[in-house]
């Protein structure tokens, strides 16, 4: 098993533009979630599925969409990035929300 | 007052040390407790859950001190390759979503 990956490793766009970070797990779990991990402070949720067409928002979703059309993908598409967006982001699964979470090995983003 | 809240370290300890952190959350509802630990530019892992009654997991033990709202981790015998970020996890119950509450994370350094 690959558990969860994320692609691609390493971004580095300007300001206004806009890409998806790719997150996909083969474990099977119904809990997916994105977070974001900025220096001095704690991962931050920003969006969360609990299954195939259920997502919602989490702590910090503003400048973010998400999707969830299979149980396996869970794309994060940022629509206009900004400097305040650079951060590294991780992509978690779960057989179970309050439980382990299970981590990808994140994306690191600069946006210039 | 953030949710939870840990001493950002870094500690530094020789090998074979015994070091302990703490952690504290505000929610007194909070449901489930969780240490992970967080390598260098890599994901965040699970190390143990933290159960009222206390648990150890080989040289590490946790605790849970409800009426104070803190958990705390002790390692023995510490090893270089203890060298880490450690993470305080907390699940806030089902008012908040049952979603995961993360601290910003203790630096352990340990030198030989």
């Amino acid at each position: 098993n690959a558990g969860v990956t994320q692609t691609p490793k390493f971004q580095v766009l300007k300001t206004g533009q806009s890409m998806t970070l790719q997150c996909a797990q083969d474990m099977n779990h119904e809990y997916m979630s994105w977070y974001r991990q900025d220096p001095g402070m704690g991962l931050r949720l920003i969006h969360y599925s609990v299954g195939a067409g259920i997502t919602d928002q989490g702590e910090v979703p503003n400048g973010y969409n998400v999707s969830r059309s299979t149980t396996e993908d869970f794309p994060l598409r940022l629509l206009s990035a900004a400097p305040s967006q650079t951060s590294v982001y991780f992509c978690a699964s779960s057989d179970r929300g309050i439980y382990e979470q299970y981590f990808g090995p994140g994306t690191r983003l600069t946006v210039t | 007052r953030k949710e939870v809240e840990q001493d950002p370290g870094p500690f530094n300890v020789p090998e074979g040390a015994t070091v302990a952190f703490n952690c504290t959350y505000s929610n007194s509802a909070s449901q489930s407790f969780f240490w992970y630990r967080q390598d260098c530019r890599k994901e965040p892992k699970l190390l143990m859950s933290v159960y009222s009654s206390g648990n150890e997991d080989g040289r590490f033990t946790a605790q849970l001190n409800r009426a104070s709202q803190y958990i705390s981790l002790l390692i023995r015998d510490s090893k270089l390759s203890d060298s880490a970020t450690y993470l305080c996890v907390v699940n806030p119950g089902l008012e908040y979503g049952n979603k995961l509450v993360f601290g910003a994370g203790t630096i352990l350094r340990v030198k030989s």
